[in-house]
């Protein structure tokens, strides 16, 4: 079946601009994570979603990061006012009701000029 | 969730046996040993999870020492393929699901 899969799969934008990138899970996994990732880093857990609801949220960095999912499949993570440390891969994965296994997407590679 | 210290690179000939460890003396009883790996510009992909027995599948095997403090993962027969970020996670599982907390990782060469 599908994998889990993000769009766009690079994004370029202006300092200060607003940005959107969706994932789509695997269908029927309810966990949902975003992750980010600088060069030579590992992931860093940004939020998490049961279902609609965001179940933490405690590795958004700051207010100008915001995720909604709100029919429990599709989810955007939203980014107000870009910053060039925003630069990253953005990483989402979604697993079967929170289990074991986190089947990650292939990532959107934000740049912020 | 407790902290894993994992070697920054090692090196391995295609074919042998490639031998993973990872530190994680903090390691709480209800805490299970994760293992993730990363091909380059890619998203990482799950390997193999454990809590205290040693566990085997069809990608690698995984030992846990019996105070649960350190664990190694086993590439049998290691290929160029298998080059990689190797991440050792240690997390608390629930139905609810829980964050994961990634570090650096090793990042495994196999030389022809």
């Amino acid at each position: 079946g599908a994998g889990v899969s993000q769009t766009p799969s690079n994004k370029v934008t202006e300092k200060g601009k607003y940005v959107e990138l969706r994932c789509d899970p695997i269908s029927g996994h309810t966990a949902l994570y975003w992750y980010r990732q600088s060069l030579g880093q590992g992931p860093e857990f940004l939020i998490y979603f049961q279902g609609t609801g965001a179940a933490d949220d405690s590795g958004l960095p700051n207010d100008r990061f915001f995720a909604v999912r709100p029919e429990g499949s599709v989810s955007t993570l939203k980014i107000q006012r870009t910053e060039r440390g925003d630069s990253a891969v953005y990483l989402c994965a979604s697993s079967l009701r929170g289990g074991w296994e986190q089947y990650f997407g292939p990532g959107t590679r934000l740049t912020v000029t | 969730d407790a902290k894993t210290t994992q070697p920054t690179s090692m090196d391995c000939a295609e074919g042998r046996a490639a031998n993973l460890p990872c530190n994680h003396s903090t390691i709480s009883g209800n805490e299970y040993v994760y293992w993730y790996r990363q091909i380059h510009s890619q998203g990482p992909q799950y390997i193999i999870h454990g809590l205290k027995n040693n566990e085997t599948n069809e990608m690698a095997s995984l030992i846990i020492t019996e105070d649960r403090k350190s664990s190694t993962l086993i590439l049998p027969h290691a290929t160029l393929r298998d080059t990689a970020v190797y991440y050792c996670i240690v997390r608390v599982d629930g139905t609810g699901g829980f964050k994961t907390i990634f570090g650096a990782g090793t990042r495994l060469f196999v030389k022809a």
